[in-house]
């Protein structure tokens, strides 16, 4: 059974600061890997999709990263901004794509 | 373009009630996912359709739980009765297909009393 643990469970950092939320899994099989961010009271917006055969994907400030033998992906965030603020969840695909497990989330909290 | 729509946002019933979510995922997306969400906890997965059939249901609480998708298009959950272990945050998704992007509605929070 895939398991998805994300550390820390919870951030705070000031303003501008670079930072790296991790996510590992422990069943490399995986198809691909989707991080997420959770805004309190909200649904999820998807923030990166990595496909497995990928090493890393950018989009804007943020920079994500897979290693599959492990088990292990990172989610970078340059120059963090107050609005940044929220929780992030990592998932992964496995079953071919079928199945989605996701990581209980880091909460992140940037400091003004 | 709309992403996915879910109704009601918000809904509180009594215990034992009967009470039924809607989703209309993004136009063109096959897949659509029904996920429940525990406070502190990631979503978990309840049902995927690809298109108007339910191709994995394993999850999904069938005696108080079910769902459909007719047409492939809209689908609606319902729970009856309703316990006091349901209270919650529903989630809807939808894919172009398995193992694609997935987005997210933005749920239904229930509160059972």
């Amino acid at each position: 059974k895939q398991e998805v643990t994300q550390i820390p469970a919870a951030l705070s950092v000031p303003e501008g600061e670079n930072l790296v939320l991790n996510c590992s899994f422990t069943d490399s099989a995986i198809y691909n890997l989707q991080w997420f961010r959770q805004d309190p009271g909200k649904g999820l917006t998807s923030l990166l999709l990595i496909q497995s055969s990928q090493r890393e994907q950018t989009s804007g400030r943020l920079n994500a990263s897979l290693d599959k033998s492990s088990g292990r992906s990172t989610l970078y965030i340059a120059a963090s901004q107050p609005g940044d603020s929220a929780t992030y969840l990592c998932a992964v695909f496995t079953g071919g794509g079928n199945k989605l497990t996701f990581g209980t989330g880091t909460q992140l909290k940037v400091e003004l | 373009e709309a992403g996915v729509v879910q109704s009601p946002r918000y809904k509180i019933i009594e215990k034992k009630q009967p009470v039924a979510f809607w989703c209309n995922p993004i136009s063109g997306h096959n897949t659509l996912y029904w996920y429940l969400q525990n406070l502190g906890q990631g979503p978990e997965l309840l049902i995927r359709y690809e298109n108007e059939e339910a191709v994995d249901d394993s999850q999904l609480p069938k005696d108080r739980f079910s769902a459909e998708r007719l047409k492939g298009v809209d689908s609606t959950l319902k729970i009856q009765p309703a316990e006091l272990g349901d209270s919650a945050v529903y989630l809807c998704a939808s894919s172009q297909g398995q193992g694609d992007e997935q987005y997210f509605g933005p749920g239904t929070r229930l509160t059972v009393t």
